[in-house]
This record gives C-alpha cells, structure tokens and sequence, in this order.
C-alpha cells in the first residue's frame, strides 16, 4: 500500500460524458502527479500540481483539466469523452527535492463505451 | 527531456539474477536514473535510483556506467513475483524546477520456473 488512494476504481461511461477522477496524496506529500496509461502502452504523464499550484504540463488534452485542493487531493476532470479516453488513470505523489520518489495510487480504469 | 531505451523482452530463470539494460545516452549530469516496475495493472512501485555511483538495496542494485549513457538494473535472485514491466527513467527538471518522470514502454521481464 503506497498511502496513495484514488476513486473510483472503475468507471463506465459513454462517449461525450464528462468523468471526475480523485486522488489523496500520502499524508505530508505536496506534489501530485496524473498519468494515462493506454492498453499496452507506457505512462503518459499528464499534469502535475504542487501545493495548489500548477506545475508541469505534460501530453494533457485540452479536455481533460485537474486542481489540486486546499487539502492537497486533486481531481483530473474528462470532459467530451471519447472512445480514445479509455485507459487507467495513475494518480501519484511525492515529496519535492533531490530524490523525490514517486508513490502511485492504485488507478482508476476508465472504460467509454 | 533524456529519452531512454529498454529491450522489450527479457526471460530469466527463476533463482537466477536478472539483468535488465537502459541505455540514456541523452542524460544531463545532474539527471537522476529511476527504475520503477508494473505488476499486471497496479501502480508502478519504485526499485531504486541513482545519478553517479552504484547503488543496492533490498530489492535490487543499480550499475550505472562511467560516462552514465547506460545502465542496468539487477535483480540478484529472480522470483516468479518479479514478473512484471520495469521501466527505467531520467528525471527531468522543469521549466518551474520542480520534476518529471518521462516513461519509455520498459521491459516485460518474465521470470520462469
């Protein structure tokens, strides 16, 4: 267990929907990051908050958007949902410096049919 | 950002030592190694990491060459419960300094019986 919790587990929705995805960083971690990891593809880092503040941008399409909150957990929100969207969702966490690893939650499959 | 490469495949003897190979050879001097592994669909979980010198610790050891264009991570006794896809990455630094993973599509290493 990396301390690291994401909700929902799964999610099924349709195309055009929008989806809200959660993640609560390990207790005293300021950073959050949001991967997409596609079927049979490697992790795609979307965008990272730190201490409520935007960070690092990565391939993020102009639909998806995150925040992170006053309590430091972040919501990835998916907008205009196609069938293309359909991956896992890692949230992850760290503490910022020389050796900041990286601790990931357990993921969020999102499925658009 | 330092891209790095990884063989596809790799099978390895249950008992025996795996040797999985990176090479990076874009890496800045002040750019970090990771390894991190995939079990199934889990969030990846860290192994280990280093800049300069090797480094060990109870799950691994990390060899990084001299000019650091490459380097290769040892797992000393194989289990079948290292069956998974490990992934080596440059830590890159950001525009507003903090840092970033950028995944390659790793190794699935396959540990047989």
């Amino acid at each position: 267990d990396s301390g690291v919790t994401q909700t929902p587990k799964h999610l099924i929705t349709a195309t055009g929907q929008r989806v809200t995805l959660r993640c609560s960083p390990r207790s005293g971690d300021l950073s959050v990051y949001w991967y997409q990891q596609s079927l049979d593809q490697g992790l795609q880092f979307l965008i990272q908050y730190y201490n409520g503040e935007e960070r690092a941008k990565g391939n993020i399409l102009e639909r998806f958007s995150a925040q992170q909150f006053p309590d430091l957990h972040s919501e990835l929100n998916l907008s205009s949902l196609e069938l293309g969207d359909s991956a896992l969702y890692f949230c992850a966490s760290s503490v910022e410096g020389t050796s900041n690893e990286q601790f990931f939650g357990p993921g969020t499959r999102l499925t658009v049919l | 950002d330092a891209k790095t490469t990884q063989p596809p495949s790799m099978d390895c003897a249950e008992g025996r030592a795996a040797n999985l190979p990176c090479n990076h050879s874009t890496i800045s001097g002040n750019e970090y190694v990771y390894w991190y592994r995939q079990i199934h669909s889990q969030g990846p979980q860290y192994i280990i990491h280093g800049l300069k010198n090797n480094e060990t610790n109870e799950m691994a050891s990390l060899i990084i060459t001299e000019d650091r264009k490459s380097s290769t991570l040892i797992l000393p006794h194989a289990t079948l419960r290292d069956t998974a896809v490990y992934y080596c990455i440059v830590r890159s630094r950001t525009t507003s300094g903090t840092y970033k993973y950028i995944f390659g599509t790793g190794t699935r290493l396959k540990v047989l019986a």
